[in-house]
């Protein structure tokens, strides 16, 4: 029944530590993708995940940031030795099938300091 | 690459009165998808219409309608009867009808609706 959740809604953390978001997206969704929106941008799209697997990986920025779906579900974004330049709004989504309508979350806004 | 651009970082309009939002776009691809997103403060990205490349007939989704212009990669959006609930950002984006399922998003207009 509900929509797309993320937590936190915020995450506040110093330079250099590791943070993880997480996403539940709406129950029976097959595909699920993330993607960042930095202030005063269109979000910009990260990774996609069918199923368990990831489809697309094509806009993870570089090895620091790694996103797993272990079960088809739940699926977490993973960030090692955050940068002030990680700063941004992490909008989640899921859709029922690939090429279906994308159903947003209200994105996890992160702060590095 | 495919890029969106959306050139008018804000516009405004009166309440009851009609509105268009531009979008163009530049793709070498036949097979895609346009799409319009609504941003309110809460975040949480809304899809406002969809068009699909390959139909001729612009999409219409009550208020919303579309102009898509597939020659000139020229998608804009027409919000009839502005309701104050229309403020928001908007977002024009794009999906390649090929191997992903990836949408690509322009920068935003921001909407601003007066009383």
């Amino acid at each position: 029944g509900a929509g797309v959740s993320q937590t936190p809604s915020n995450k506040v953390t110093e330079k250099g530590k590791y943070v993880e978001l997480r996403c539940d997206p709406i129950s029976g969704h097959t595909a699920l993708y993330w993607y960042r929106q930095s202030l005063g941008q269109g979000p910009e799209f990260l990774i996609y995940f069918q199923g368990t697997g990831a489809a697309d990986d094509s806009g993870l920025p570089n090895d620091r940031f790694f996103a797993v779906r272990p079960e088809g579900s739940v699926s977490t974004l993973k960030i090692q030795r955050t940068e002030r330049g990680d700063s941004a709004v992490y909008l989640c989504a899921s859709s029922q099938f690939p090429g279906a309508e994308q159903f947003f979350g209200p994105g996890t806004r992160l702060t590095v300091l | 690459a495919q890029t969106v651009t959306q050139s008018q970082p804000e516009m405004s309009v009166q309440e009851a009165e009609t509105v268009t939002l531009s979008c163009t776009y530049d793709t070498s691809e036949s097979d895609y998808y346009l799409f319009w997103y609504k941003q309110p403060p809460s975040r949480q990205m809304i899809l406002v219409i969809r068009q699909e490349a390959y139909k001729q007939q612009n999409a219409t989704e009550n208020r919303f309608s579309v102009n898509f212009q597939k020659a000139a990669k020229s998608f804009s959006l027409k919000i009839s009867d502005s309701q104050l609930g229309d403020a928001a950002m908007y977002f024009c984006a794009y999906r390649s009808g090929y191997n992903t399922d990836k949408l690509i998003f322009g920068t935003g207009t921001r909407l601003q609706v007066f009383p």
